[in-house]
């Protein structure tokens, strides 16, 4: 069955830190992958989504994602932390077989300042 | 609006009373999804509808857990005889058509407390 794994429940980082949350997954063809937020209080917005082709995708707000098959991942990275990101990171999986999404437990992200 | 709607945005309720959830999906937008996400949890696909097609209901947890979408548009998703294990927030998504390619639009969630 396919799964998404997010290793990390929380990461803290230092405002203007690099960010890398990982994602991986399960499944045995090439699937859709997204990358979604939820600030609190909010409903999930799309950072990112992977298809096809360039295996580094950019996103919304400075993000960014690169598709590793070998290794099943799909990291989710940004170059310098503002306090604005602190929130929930979820990453998705999708099947071109199938409508649904199978989301990971999430990543939670606080920002020192 | 331009997003997808959702009311109440609480909903506090005791034990073995029903709820009724609302959903107003983006305008022409003809896919609804309903999840549910529990505390420290990623979301759990509840029940999916396309256009007029029968809806998807695998993943609802329990018979008493059902849903419609009228015209369309507007859904309500239904719990019966409230449990505990029931608190949680449930969000609806839309999406312009069938697929997993098709983005789907989040809305802010109702959270439901069972005491």
């Amino acid at each position: 069955a396919q799964s998404v794994t997010q290793p990390d429940i929380h990461i803290t980082v230092s405002e203007g830190a690099s960010l890398e949350l990982r994602c991986n997954y399960s499944y045995g063809a090439t699937p859709y992958l997204f990358w979604y937020v939820q600030s609190p209080g909010q409903g999930l917005q799309l950072l990112l989504k992977y298809f096809s082709g360039d295996t580094l995708v950019q996103g919304i707000k400075g993000f960014e994602a690169e598709f590793k098959r070998s290794q099943s991942s799909f990291n989710l990275r940004k170059p310098s932390v503002h306090w604005s990101d602190a929130a929930e990171y979820f990453c998705a999986v999708g099947m071109d077989s199938s409508y649904k999404l199978i989301f990971g437990s999430g990543t939670r992200l606080l920002v020192r300042p | 609006g331009a997003g997808v709607s959702q009311s109440p945005s609480n909903k506090v309720t005791e034990k073995g009373k029903d709820v009724e959830l609302r959903c107003d999906p983006i305008s022409g937008h003809t896919a609804l999804y309903w999840y549910r996400q529990s505390l420290g949890q990623g979301l759990e696909f509840l029940i999916y509808f396309q256009g007029n097609s029968a809806p998807d209901k695998s993943g609802l947890p329990s018979d008493r857990f059902s849903a419609e979408r009228t015209g369309g548009s507007v859904s309500t998703l239904t719990i019966q005889r409230t449990q505990q294990e029931d608190s949680a927030v449930y969000l609806c998504a839309s999406s312009l058509d069938r697929g997993a390619h098709n983005e789907q639009f989040f809305g802010p969630g109702t959270r439901l407390t069972v005491l």
